[in-house]
């Protein structure tokens, strides 16, 4: 089946800081990626949807600036939260949609568990 | 946008016995309708989905219904267990563009 990998699954990082999720199709090309951030026991919260080649589209409230996306291969599509603050610690996980034949189901990574001190 | 309610939030049921979760969804132009299992601290797996072309979907011990009319969508869950327990939600979507979810249904079966 259809594999994505995310890495870090944990960072701790100081507030001010800088810090980049990877997320990996590992066995299929999607030339879309989507972010999705999950505070405790709460729903997935779209953020942004990331299209290879070009720019992402950010949900409505979502800081582009903020949150920066780059989807540099079929494969790979990447997060930068810049300047972490302690209310961006959260669960953020990306998921990858296999777009070979006709089907659209999304495939998640394990999720990112960023704490900012 | 696409807003997706689900209900109830929280379903406690006895080994054995059934469990339903309802979902209604605003965009007609909706066609495509996955559910999700969350296990604590796990990412979202999907367990069934369902498309608009069809009214109802089963596998095994798990089933979807379907109704564009009414635009509800329902999971059924049959002779549960205690591995079934976990955080189930709903979704919504035009193609493979921005799927939105539901809040999330807390399913606990008690042994």
């Amino acid at each position: 089946g259809a594999v994505v990998s995310q890495h870090p699954s944990r960072v701790i990082c100081k507030s001010g800081t800088s810090v980049k999720i990877e997320c990996r199709s590992l066995d299929f090309q999607a030339t879309t990626m989507f972010w999705y951030r999950q505070f405790p026991k709460q729903s997935l919260m779209l953020m942004a949807t990331s299209n290879e080649g070009s720019k992402a589209t950010y949900e409505q409230g979502v800081e582009k600036d903020k949150f920066l996306i780059n989807h540099a291969s079929l494969t790979l599509s990447t997060l930068t939260v810049t300047s972490a603050h302690p209310e961006d610690s959260s669960f953020y996980i990306c998921s990858a949609a296999s777009t070979s034949g006709s089907t659209d189901t999304q495939y998640f990574g394990p999720g990112t568990r960023l704490t900012v001190l | 946008g696409e807003n997706v309610e689900q209900h109830p939030s929280t379903l406690s049921v006895q080994e054995g016995d059934s469990a339903v979760i309802k979902c209604t969804y605003s965009d007609s132009a909706s066609n495509y309708f996955p559910w999700y299992k969350q296990e604590l601290g796990k990412r979202p797996q999907l367990i069934i989905d369902i498309r608009s072309n069809v009214g109802e979907k089963k596998d095994q011990r798990i089933a979807v219904t379907l109704n564009k009319t009414a635009k509800h969508f329902s999971l059924h869950i049959t002779e549960t267990q205690p591995e079934d327990s976990a955080v189930y939600f709903c979704a919504a979507a035009g193609g493979y563009q921005k799927v939105t979810f539901g809040i999330g249904t807390k399913l606990q079966v008690i042994p």
